[in-house]
């Protein structure tokens, strides 16, 4: 059971278009983090979110949390080809960091 | 340059060896982890050490073997492997009650043959 959806899938645009990628539950979950993974490394946190509602921008990423905590999306204004990467987001439940959820991720290509 | 270190980075391996993956990190937190990534598959917790003990391992064939010799370092063994343990290997480490922030290692490409 997949308990955490992405999509899409996969994205592939060109520089300076926008996109949102969403990540949706029927679970509540206490936090929800968004990682991404470029080629040949490891993910790297982007953002964490916890309060319901809650919107977070990063440059020219904006997250935000839905209001219930089953879901969240990411925002990307004016792509740039660096954000090119696997998108990740994972759920905390019950405040156990130590085992998150993760979702399949959302493979982006920004082509110059 | 990241603060955890994966060794080594690309592992091809026939069915009967015995290998071993390493990770050091650099960042001082109390919990380490590993984590299986395969295509179409969400990320695969196998094993967890908190303050170098084992708290969790999430049903993990025997063929896999963590050791946590300290709180710097982690191993995983492998022997006798099948073709669909290919896939790539995640070392994570975190501060148990921080922000729940994981940070990885580059990961071990492991093919096994």
């Amino acid at each position: 059971t997949q308990l955490l959806e992405q999509s899409p899938q996969f994205l592939s645009i060109q520089e300076g278009e926008n996109l949102t990628v969403y990540c949706n539950s029927s679970s509540v979950f206490s936090s929800l983090q968004w990682y991404r993974q470029e080629p040949g490394e490891g993910p790297v946190l982007l953002v964490t979110v916890v309060t319901g509602g809650e919107v977070k921008k990063l440059k020219r990423l904006t997250f935000q949390f839905g209001d219930a905590r089953k879901d969240s999306s990411l925002h990307i204004t004016a792509a740039q080809p660096g954000d090119t990467g696997l998108y990740l987001c994972a759920g905390e439940r019950d405040g156990n960091n130590r085992k998150l959820i993760w979702g399949l991720g959302t493979s982006l290509a920004v082509n110059p | 340059e990241t603060g955890v270190t994966q060794t080594p980075r690309h592992l091809v391996m026939g069915m009967t060896n015995k290998k071993s993956l390493k990770c050091e990190q650099h960042l001082g937190h109390n919990a380490m982890y590993w984590y299986k990534q395969s295509a179409k598959k969400p990320l695969e917790l196998m094993f967890v050490y908190s303050l170098e003990e084992r708290v969790e391992n999430n049903s993990v064939p025997s063929r896999f073997s963590p050791e946590c010799p300290n709180s710097s370092h982690l191993f995983l063994h492998l022997h006798t492997l099948q073709p669909e343990d290919s896939a790539l290997y995640l070392c994570a480490s975190s501060q148990l009650g921080g922000s729940g922030e994981l940070f990885f290692g580059e990961g071990s490409r492991l093919t096994v043959l």
